[in-house]
């Protein structure tokens, strides 16, 4: 596609339940990032994809997070156990390059409603 | 610890004015900074970057310009439209050189 698509747009779920996000970047992007912004708050990194390379873990808050990325492709953010505090917007962006000049590609991001 | 910083949350202009949107960084070893801008309900949108290495850098309508040593970054717009209101992060690469870390934002509001 033209830009970067996430699904579903909107997720609401029980507190407990494990959810999947999804994340198709733009063709030919080697690099996948995905961040979480709640409301009105400014985007909290949580994992970042280059590559074949192993992903920078580093952002994800807990170990119910975790990510993974098919084929260079393809990405898929999991929350397992979701708690209320989990409720936020989950962005993913591409870039073209990894390690480039900054310039991601954002979705429009998945709203996750825990209640 | 890194975080990039803003001054103001919140920003209100007249159409016509021009629009000065500050931010304060602490990594002093960043080397590229970017803003970007977030409409309602869509994802943030890069609008232009600047390497440490230049102090100023211009593109339509917008300017950014970089102070190192006070580590303070803004973003210039000129002849603010209502079109522009948004909320405008500014955000460096970590340390690793991987993730863009992103501040909090200011939102600009623009009247007729």
């Amino acid at each position: 596609g033209a830009g970067v698509s996430q699904s579903p747009s909107n997720k609401v779920t029980e507190k407990g339940k494990d959810v999947e996000l999804r994340c198709d970047p733009i063709s030919g992007h080697t690099a996948l990032y995905w961040y979480r912004q709640s409301l009105g708050q400014g985007l909290e990194f949580l994992i970042y994809f280059q590559g074949n390379s192993a992903p920078d873990k580093s952002g994800l808050p807990s170990d119910r997070f975790s990510a993974e990325r098919t084929g260079g492709s393809v990405s898929t953010l999991t929350i397992q156990r979701t708690q209320q505090e989990d409720s936020a917007v989950y962005l993913c962006a591409s870039e073209r390059l990894a390690g480039g000049v900054g310039e991601l590609f954002f979705g429009e991001g998945s709203r996750l409603t825990v209640l | 610890g890194e975080s990039v910083g803003l001054h103001l949350p919140t920003l209100s202009v007249q159409e016509g004015d021009n629009s000065i949107i500050n931010c304060a960084y602490s990594n002093s070893a960043s080397d590229y900074f970017i803003w970007y801008k977030q409409e309602s309900g869509k994802g943030p949108q890069f609008i232009i970057d600047i390497r440490s290495n230049m102090d100023k850098r211009q593109g339509q309508r917008v300017t950014v310009l970089l102070n190192k040593t006070v580590k303070h970054l803004s973003l210039q717009i000129a002849a603010t439209q209502p079109g522009d209101s948004a909320v405008y992060f500014c955000a460096e690469k970590n340390q690793a050189g991987t993730a863009l870390i992103f501040g909090k934002g200011t939102t600009l509001s623009v009247s007729s």
